[in-house]
This record gives structure tokens, C-alpha cells and sequence, in this order.
């Protein structure tokens, strides 16, 4: 199975900051790349699917990057209600997810 | 409105079975793959199971081969998840998912709608 590394796994930022998670795949995965944002308590959000499509109604600070293996995730302008746990996900072949980074406000 | 309702979830012994199901109302359930995701307290995600629009395919995470059967009754509009040989380390939270592909796709494409989840406990 194709191992998804994120990373950091857990980040502290301040409302109003950049927020960059990163995940890298084992293996190319080209663009087969989801994000998810789950908040405690809750099922997961799909945010952004073909490595770098907004879902709709997804707020435009959000946004994703990369193909291969390297792949960015990017909170522009950090808003009290982004604390979650973010996770990456591949579909090239069996669903896996990366680890998770958990996104605290300072 | 998209729904999924999961149900069936409870404690259960060790060897133990459960059977999952999710009600699945505002699509057109036919059209879509289907999936069981779970999380277990305090960890991330895991894929579990999935299964083709028409049920002719489906698959699984090498840790339920031969303990699981994913199923679906699409005249009900429903998924299940038969759990059999249940172990401590199936503790979960299992949510039933909806690929976000639609109709005809030949593969899963992740999820676009989430149940809010159903806790198994497997302990003694």
C-alpha cells in the first residue's frame, strides 16, 4: 500500500497566519489527492479533491498543491474556526490516509 | 439533502459479531461506490471496505479480509458492514462514506458525505 507522510504532526498559529501542512506519498500518485478538515467530535469534511480543487461552499483561503509525490496544503489567513485535524488522502489504488496534523490557535 | 445514517454499533466480547448499516437518503444511492471508514479513539482514519454501485466488486483493508462483508441493498438504500472475529483492535468509530465519483465511475475517488459515525467497542 502507498504510505502518506504529513507533516508537521501537530502546529500552533496565530489567527491571521499562513498555515503550510505537507504530505508526501511513497509512490507517485500524480493528482489523486484528497484534504479533509475534521473538527472534534465530527465526521471528516472533504475540502479540496484532485490535489488542488476547492469542494463548493469551501472558503477560498483554503487551498491545496503539488503532484508525485509531494503535496502542500495551505491556510491562508488563519480564522478561530480552522481548528481541526487536517488529513491527506491518496486514491491511485487502496484509499489511504496520512497521519493527520492537528491545528491549534495560539 | 444528502444523509447517512449509521446504526448498529454497541460493545461487544472479543470473537464477538456486529452488524453496521447506514441509511442513505437525498441521492441516488445505485449510482454511487460506497464505503466503510474507521477511526479508532484518539487516531486517524482507515479505509475499511468499499463496494461498487451494483455490489459485483468490492474490497477490503487487509486487516478484516475474511472477518468483514461489506454489503448493500440498493432497493433499500442502505449499506452494511457484517463483523465477525471482532478484536479489541476494531475499536472504532466506523463511518459510512459516499464516493464523491457518481455514476458509472470504475473506481473510488474519496468521499464527499460522511455519516456523523457509529462507536464499536470490542472488550471484555
Amino acid at each position: 500500500d502507498i504510505q502518506m507522510t504529513q507533516s508537521p504532526s501537530s502546529l500552533s498559529a496565530s489567527v491571521g497566519d499562513r498555515v503550510t501542512i505537507t504530505c508526501q506519498a511513497s509512490q507517485d500518485i500524480a493528482n489523486y489527492l484528497n484534504w479533509y478538515q475534521q473538527k472534534p467530535g465530527k465526521a471528516p469534511k472533504l475540502l479540496i479533491s484532485d490535489a488542488s480543487n476547492l469542494e463548493t461552499g469551501v472558503p477560498s483561503r483554503f487551498s491545496g498543491s503539488g503532484s508525485g509525490t509531494d503535496f502542500t496544503f495551505t491556510i491562508s489567513g488563519l480564522q478561530p474556526e480552522d481548528v481541526a485535524t487536517y488529513y491527506c488522502q491518496q486514491y491511485i489504488n487502496v484509499i489511504t490516509f496520512g497521519q493527520g496534523t492537528r491545528l491549534e490557535i495560539k | 439533502e444528502v444523509q447517512l445514517v449509521e446504526s448498529g454499533g454497541g460493545l461487544v466480547q472479543p470473537g464477538g459479531s456486529l452488524r453496521l448499516s447506514c441509511a442513505a437518503s437525498g441521492f441516488t444511492f445505485s449510482f454511487y461506490w460506497m464505503s466503510w471508514v474507521r477511526q479508532a479513539p484518539g487516531k486517524g482514519l482507515q479505509w475499511v471496505a468499499n463496494i461498487k454501485q451494483d455490489g459485483s466488486e468490492k474490497y477490503y483493508v487487509d486487516s478484516v479480509k475474511g472477518r468483514f462483508t461489506i454489503s448493500r441493498d440498493n432497493a433499500k438504500n442502505s449499506l452494511y458492514l457484517q463483523m465477525n472475529s471482532l478484536r479489541a483492535e476494531d475499536t472504532a468509530v466506523y463511518y459510512c462514506a459516499r464516493d464523491r465519483g457518481g455514476q458509472d465511475t470504475a473506481m473510488v475517488w474519496g468521499y464527499d458525505y460522511w455519516g456523523q459515525g457509529t462507536l464499536v467497542t470490542v472488550s471484555s
